[in-house]
């Protein structure tokens, strides 16, 4: 059974920092692609970054990129956002998300997701 | 960056119903192409990949077609739990871009 659990989240004024982490379980980590998505209040899915097995290539969209930091610990079976100069529009639930297969990127398996609130 | 679009954006369905959603893709995509459902404060759940792969466990009145740029999901025999948010996705090319959502309703 894959399991993906998020935490991380809260309140943070704009321009803070945020660093979220999931704890991953149930299948072999090293094998698999790890990304995160988010979705902001009322709002649709919107990809955010990925991170591949290896821990070597990163992807991201552009409105995060230079700002947030996705990475691995294989050691520990974790993927981490490290989200810096935050904004309002960075508002929203932040889902972890596992490729189906092993070297096929789209998600199969999500955690319930840690929700981000960026507010003066 | 990949443009994805649905329709309709929402759309009224009796028990034991058949729905059809489109995606459209700006470009061509081949079959990488990902279906999502998500019911409202839960997070989403993997319906169906490479256009029409189910996921492990999805039943089979779920159904997908399409290539390039042009795809559909068919949901046979509606059922309440069926009532839910449907996104594509293409995951041809980074960024990964998703469609912005059908929300089936009960009619």
């Amino acid at each position: 059974q894959v399991y993906l659990v998020e935490s991380g989240g809260g309140v943070v004024q704009p321009g803070e920092s945020l660093r979220l982490s999931c704890a991953a379980s149930g299948f072999t980590f090293t094998s698999y692609d790890m990304q995160w998505v988010r979705q902001a209040p009322g709002k649709g899915l919107e990809w955010v970054a990925t991170i591949r097995y290896d821990a070597v290539t990163e992807y991201y969209i552009g409105s995060v990129r230079g700002r947030f930091t996705v990475s691995r610990d294989n050691s520990k079976n974790t993927v981490h956002l490290q989200m810096s100069s935050l904004r309002s529009e960075d508002t929203a639930v932040y889902y972890c998300a596992r490729a189906i297969f092993p070297r096929l990127a789209v998600a199969g398996f999500w955690g319930q997701g840690t929700r981000v609130t960026v507010s003066s | 960056d990949i443009q994805m679009t649905q329709s309709p954006s929402s759309l009224s369905a009796s028990v034991g119903d058949r729905v059809t959603i489109t995606c459209r893709a700006s470009q061509g995509i081949g079959n990488y192409l990902a279906w999502f459902q998500q019911k409202p404060g839960k997070a989403p759940r993997s319906l169906i990949y490479a256009a029409s792969t189910l996921h492990s466990g999805v039943p089979s009145k779920f159904s997908g077609t399409g290539s390039g740029t042009d795809f559909t999901l068919t949901i046979n025999s509606l059922q309440p739990e069926d009532f839910a948010t449907y996104y594509c996705q293409q995951y041809d090319t980074y960024p990964f871009t998703f469609g912005p959502g059908t929300k089936v309703h009960i009619k």
